[in-house]
């Protein structure tokens, strides 16, 4: 496909639980970036990778969540131990270059809906 | 301080008038990119239009215009000759450098506009 995919679109778990969420970014596309979106806001940035390596993950809110992208292209948002503050759209986001060149836009995949009951 | 201030939660725009969304941003950093988003009821983030913080033009793409006044820290976007379809969440956002030396980005709270025919 031509655009970020992330899977699965819903994802509804019980508290406690572990999830994993994915995202294939665009083919390519250096760097990959993380977001959580709460209804009605702007999406809040986690962390974000260029190839392979996690850049920055300041934006995590706490240890139960981790994330990696271990060949450079397919990443994975794991968060351990779900709570219901957990609940938001996850959203992941590709550009094809990073850091030094601001001007690479990010396309947006569709967002994975968690809701941890 | 906030990042990114956009301080009108809801506008209304007659169909076929220009409207002006406000941006107001706070950083350190001398590079810096200013991008807009809109997001419709749908749920998909699009990319709009992007200004460099060392372009000395304003930014323009089609009927989107960034009116870019860097001393007082504005990205307001303005839409011309607006259509039903522009009713939206619209959110600015920024990428700069955080104290350890990675790109951040950040969003703002967005500005939902509604288009009246």
């Amino acid at each position: 496909g031509a655009g970020v995919s992330q899977s699965p679109r819903y994802k509804v778990t019980k508290r406690g639980q572990d999830v994993a969420l994915r995202c294939d970014p665009i083919s390519g596309h250096v760097s990959l970036y993380w977001y959580r979106q709460a209804l009605g806001q702007g999406p809040e940035f986690l962390t974000y990778f260029n190839y392979e390596a996690q850049q920055d993950k300041s934006g995590l809110p706490n240890d139960r969540f981790s994330a990696e992208r271990p060949e450079g292209s397919i990443s994975t948002l794991t968060i351990q131990r779900t709570e219901q503050r957990d609940s938001a759209m996850y959203r992941c986001a590709s550009s094809r270059q990073s850091g030094l060149t601001p001007s690479y836009e990010q396309y947006f995949g569709p967002g994975t809906r968690l809701t941890v009951t | 301080a906030q990042k990114i201030t956009q301080t009108q939660p809801g506008m209304f725009v007659q169909e076929k008038e220009a409207v002006t969304l406000d941006c107001t941003y706070d950083t350190s950093d001398q590079s810096y990119g200013l991008f807009w988003y809109k997001q419709p009821s749908s749920g998909e983030m699009i990319f709009l239009i992007y200004q460099g913080s060392y372009d000395e033009q304003n930014a323009t793409e089609g009927r989107y215009s960034l009116n870019f006044q860097k001393a007082r820290k504005s990205a307001n976007l303005v839409i011309s000759a607006s259509q039903l379809g522009d009713s939206a969440m619209y959110f600015c956002a920024m990428r700069d450098r955080n104290s350890g030396g990675y790109q951040k980005v950040t969003f703002g709270t967005g500005t939902k506009l509604q288009v009246i025919p």
